[in-house]
């Protein structure tokens, strides 16, 4: 079975610091996606990351593929109270038609 | 209107109570997912349609009944639900079921809040 760990559970900063969570699994993925979700609503697809080694930035959100396609970093700089909620990553498995999700990252931002 | 729509967003019910959420797609996607959000739980895979066909049932009680009459709509039908049955909702949407880094994301929902009395 694949799973995907992610790190910390909780982060509470300030808003202007910088920060990263992590994404990490035994397995390799073909992709990995991340996801926001505030409170009440559906997760919210920002990225997904497809090669080894890949970086993609969405603004102040910069998102890395392990080389070895088993693990995804998410680093935020200058944080803001409007990048507070939860932070999921997600990837297909390898045999059939499941998505294994992570438990996520509750980030919370104080003005 | 664009993307993934559920209603309601919010159902309360009894436990002897029938009721059926509802989802639907503005994608064009073939493949459509119901989840479950408890809290402090990762998200849970219930049901899986492709092209109309259920592929994936997860061990989901029978209290809990899947429908999809075409690619665009979705729905969940409860009945004699428990009240450990409260959660979140999902339905995703994502182009097709087969693997293909350009077709494994998937499209959410809003959800809808279930509390069961």
């Amino acid at each position: 079975t694949q799973l995907l760990e992610q790190s910390p559970q909780f982060l509470s900063i300030q808003e202007g610091e910088n920060l990263t969570v992590y994404c990490n699994s035994s397995s390799v993925f073909s992709s990995l996606q991340w996801y926001r979700q505030e409170p009440g609503e559906g997760p919210v697809l920002l990225v997904t990351v497809v090669t080894g080694g890949e970086v993609k930035k969405l603004k102040r959100l910069t998102f890395q593929f392990g080389d070895a396609r088993k693990d995804s970093s998410l680093h935020i700089t200058a944080a803001q109270p409007g990048d507070t909620g939860l932070y999921l990553c997600a990837g297909p498995d390898n045999y059939g038609q499941n998505f294994v999700f992570g438990p996520g990252t509750r980030l919370s931002v104080l003005p | 209107e664009t993307g993934v729509t559920q209603t309601p967003r919010h159902l309360v019910m009894g436990m002897t109570n029938k009721k059926s959420l509802k989802c639907e797609q503005h994608l064009g996607h073939n493949a459509m997912y119901w989840y479950k959000q408890s809290a402090k739980k990762p998200l849970e895979l219930m049901f899986v349609y492709s092209l109309e066909e259920r592929v994936e049932n997860n061990s989901v009680p029978s209290r809990f009944s899947p429908e999809c009459p075409n690619s665009s709509h979705l729905f969940l039908h409860l009945h004699t639900l428990q009240p450990e049955d409260s959660a979140l909702y999902l339905c995703a949407s994502s182009q097709v079921v087969v693997r293909g880094p350009d077709t494994d994301t998937q499209y959410f929902g809003p959800g809808t809040r279930l509390t069961v009395l």
